[in-house]
């Protein structure tokens, strides 16, 4: 499809477990962007990238977690050692350049145990 | 930080229109406001966004104010598909970097 593509649609895991997410952005887009929702709240900025650089890492939660992308392409969202307060969706969205309008895909549903 | 400020809930009625209003009073000179919609387990949908000037699409129109503290989304006819939370967003630059800040938005009900 030509969405923005995300996987797993669904998470469930161990406390203390790793986890990766995968966002597949929208081909030819140079900035990807990673949101945190959880349950009946709005949406909380991470991260973003401009091609494979992060110029600003300061939304991440904790240093538990990491994000990379490469290509310029696919990205990934690592949780180490997951707390039971990571259960969230977790949102990535691209578009052609920095902060035009997003496109979002569906998101991945983390739940910890 | 673009913070914003939005009603937590809203009614229409089909067919009529809905203003779902914003408030901004903090974004700077330059930066943009956007409206993004959610419906229910879905990624935020785009609408629309605007610096200073009103702007329509085919989806909904951008009215803001002219000292560009608050803004108004306006959907001329709801329809029961356009229920869903609304989010109005100040884009914000920060050191050179940019960052967007989601508030609560306002959960829109559009009722036969």
């Amino acid at each position: 499809g030509a969405g923005v593509s995300q996987s797993p649609s669904n998470k469930v895991t161990e406390k203390g477990k790793d986890v990766e997410l995968r966002c597949d952005p929208i081909s030819g887009h140079t900035a990807l962007y990673w949101y945190r929702q959880r349950l009946g709240q709005g949406l909380e900025f991470l991260i973003y990238f401009q091609g494979n650089s992060a110029p600003d890492k300061s939304g991440l939660p904790s240093d538990r977690f990491s994000a990379e992308r490469t290509g310029e392409s696919v990205s990934t969202l690592t949780i180490q050692r997951t707390q039971q307060e990571d259960s969230a969706v977790y949102l990535c969205a691209s578009s052609p350049l920095a902060f035009q309008p997003q496109h979002f895909g569906d998101g991945t549903r983390l739940s910890i145990l | 930080d673009a913070k914003t400020t939005q009603p937590p809930s809203m009614d229409c009625a089909e067919g009529r229109a809905a203003n779902l209003p914003c408030n901004h009073s903090t974004i700077s000179g330059n930066e943009y406001v956007y409206w993004y919609r959610q419906i229910h387990s879905q990624g935020p949908q785009y609408i629309i966004h605007g610096l200073k000037n009103n702007e329509t699409n085919e989806m909904a129109s951008l009215i803001i104010t002219e000292d560009r503290k608050s803004s108004t989304l306006i959907l001329p006819h709801a329809t029961l598909r356009d229920t869903a939370v609304y989010y109005c967003i100040g884009e914000t630059t920060t050191s050179g970097t940019y960052k967007y800040i989601f508030g609560t938005g306002t959960r829109l009900k559009v009722l036969a």
